[in-house]
């Protein structure tokens, strides 16, 4: 099973920060197949990011993906009030899929 | 617009059993691999299990192997998840979610998930 280690637990941010949030995988990833989650309280998850650096449909470009193998990064360039939310990482590479135990952003 | 509508939680005691539903509109459903995914309080998201778009091939984490049965009734765009043998460990919130497989040569329990439902309440207490 892969083990995806997310960090910080949480990020204390102002509005128009940049976020910067990481995702590990042990063993690595193949194929870079992994994807980033934005969820807030009472709602369904909303993908964001998909093949590690791709955004899904109508995602803002302050969003991007980065990294492969083991080291993944979600950034959000400027931090906008409808951000602060919990982000997960999810691989979908190996069997079981796999998420991370998620970064929450909080504000600052 | 692809929107999926989960039902069927509530509150079960240890040893029950509950049939989750997941209604599907805006999407040719047979296309499609479907999982649910859990939420327990406190904790992540965990994969529960899968199924191939024809329905025909399923998956199960190895938590719910032998009490869950995942199916699908592509006639009436509907994901079901049979819940047998409750624990107080299955309390979370269940996702119903669609798949997106990444190339025609994975197989479908590779994916990520685009779509996913508001959940539906799993309490298991007695």
């Amino acid at each position: 099973e892969i083990v995806l280690t997310q960090s910080p637990g949480t990020l204390s941010l102002s509005p128009g920060e940049r976020a910067t949030l990481s995702c590990r995988a042990s063993p690595s990833l193949r194929s870079s197949y992994l994807a980033w989650y934005q969820k807030k309280p009472g709602q369904a998850p909303r993908l964001l990011i998909y093949g590690a650096s791709n955004r899904a449909t109508g995602i803002p470009d302050r969003f991007s993906g980065s990294g492969s193998e083991t080291d993944f990064i979600l950034t959000i360039s400027r931090l906008e009030p409808e951000d602060f939310a919990v982000y997960f990482c999810q691989q979908y590479g190996s069997s079981p899929l796999t998420f991370g135990g998620g970064t929450k952003v909080v504000i600052k | 617009e692809v929107q999926l509508l989960e039902s069927g939680g509530g509150l079960v005691q240890p040893g029950g059993s509950l049939r989750l539903s997941c209604a599907a509109s805006g999407i040719n459903f047979m296309n499609y691999a479907m999982s649910w995914v859990r939420e327990a309080p406190g904790k992540g998201l965990e994969w529960v299990s899968s199924i191939s778009g024809s329905g025909g091939a399923t998956h199960f984490a190895d938590s719910v192997k032998g009490r869950f049965t995942i199916s699908k009734d592509n006639s009436k765009n509907t994901l079901f998840l049979q819940m047998n043998s409750l624990r107080a460990e299955d309390t979370a919130v269940y996702y119903c979610a669609k798949g997106v497989i990444p190339s025609d040569s994975e197989p479908y329990y590779y994916h990520y998930i685009d779509v996913w439902g508001k959940g539906t309440t799993v309490t298991v207490s007695s």
